[in-house]
């Protein structure tokens, strides 16, 4: 079964500063997209970033960018010159051809002035 | 409407009763997905629905919870005699199709079982 693992239950970054978000995640499958969401207090889910697996390349979102490592299942999320609006839940996700996004459990981000 | 829209917003009921929470997709979008979020958790696959038809029901958690997706419109999630385990956000996602499409969410209904 495919799992998605997030270490870091909690992060905290200095405004205009990098912080890196960790997750790793096992699978069988050769063909499938990972996704970075954001989560702020309002509850909704809004796709940061989009990675497909088959691709090389990095994905890349203005300030947000990934590592992606596909032999290492890894698929960290960078976020570079860090804003106050950053602070928010981040969930890695994961799909496959069962079409249903399998989630890790969040890492909650901080953004001190 | 621009977004996915669900309702209401928060919902408190008392426990073995029962509830319907609503969702209505963007427009245009065949699949939509239904999510659990329990308190500090992540999201929890409920059910996916490709146009009227429910192709994985796998994630519902009991006979309790079923939905269903009139139109390939609105869908509604029904959740009888209520449980206070039921207690949850639930988070509703539509996209252009599956096949890896990104899913765009609402903002989820809050419930509160008493």
């Amino acid at each position: 079964a495919q799992t998605v693992t997030q270490s870091q239950p909690e992060m905290s970054v200095q405004e205009a500063e990098t912080v890196t978000l960790s997750c790793t995640y096992d699978t069988s499958e050769s063909d499938y997209y990972l996704f970075w969401y954001k989560q702020p207090p309002s509850r909704q889910m809004i796709l940061v970033i989009r990675q497909e697996a088959y691709k090389q390349q990095n994905a890349t979102e203005n300030r947000f960018s990934v590592n992606f490592q596909k032999a290492a299942k890894s698929f960290s999320l960078k976020i570079s010159d860090s804003q106050l609006g950053d602070a928010a839940m981040y969930f890695c996700a994961y799909i496959s051809n069962t079409d249903k996004l399998i989630f890790g459990t969040g890492t909650r981000l901080q953004v001190f002035p | 409407g621009a977004g996915v829209s669900q309702s209401p917003s928060n919902k408190v009921t008392e426990k073995g009763k029962d509830v319907e929470l609503r969702c209505d997709p963007i427009s245009g979008h065949t699949a939509l997905y239904w999510y659990r979020q329990s308190l500090g958790q992540g999201l929890e696959f409920l059910i996916y629905f490709q146009g009227n038809s429910a192709p994985d029901k796998s994630g519902l958690p009991s006979d309790r919870f079923s939905a269903e997706r009139t139109g390939g419109s609105v869908s509604t999630l029904t959740i009888q005699r209520t449980q206070q385990e039921d207690s949850a956000v639930y988070l509703c996602a539509s996209s252009l199709s599956s096949s890896n499409q990104p899913q765009h969410f609402g903002d989820g209904t809050r419930l509160s079982i008493l």
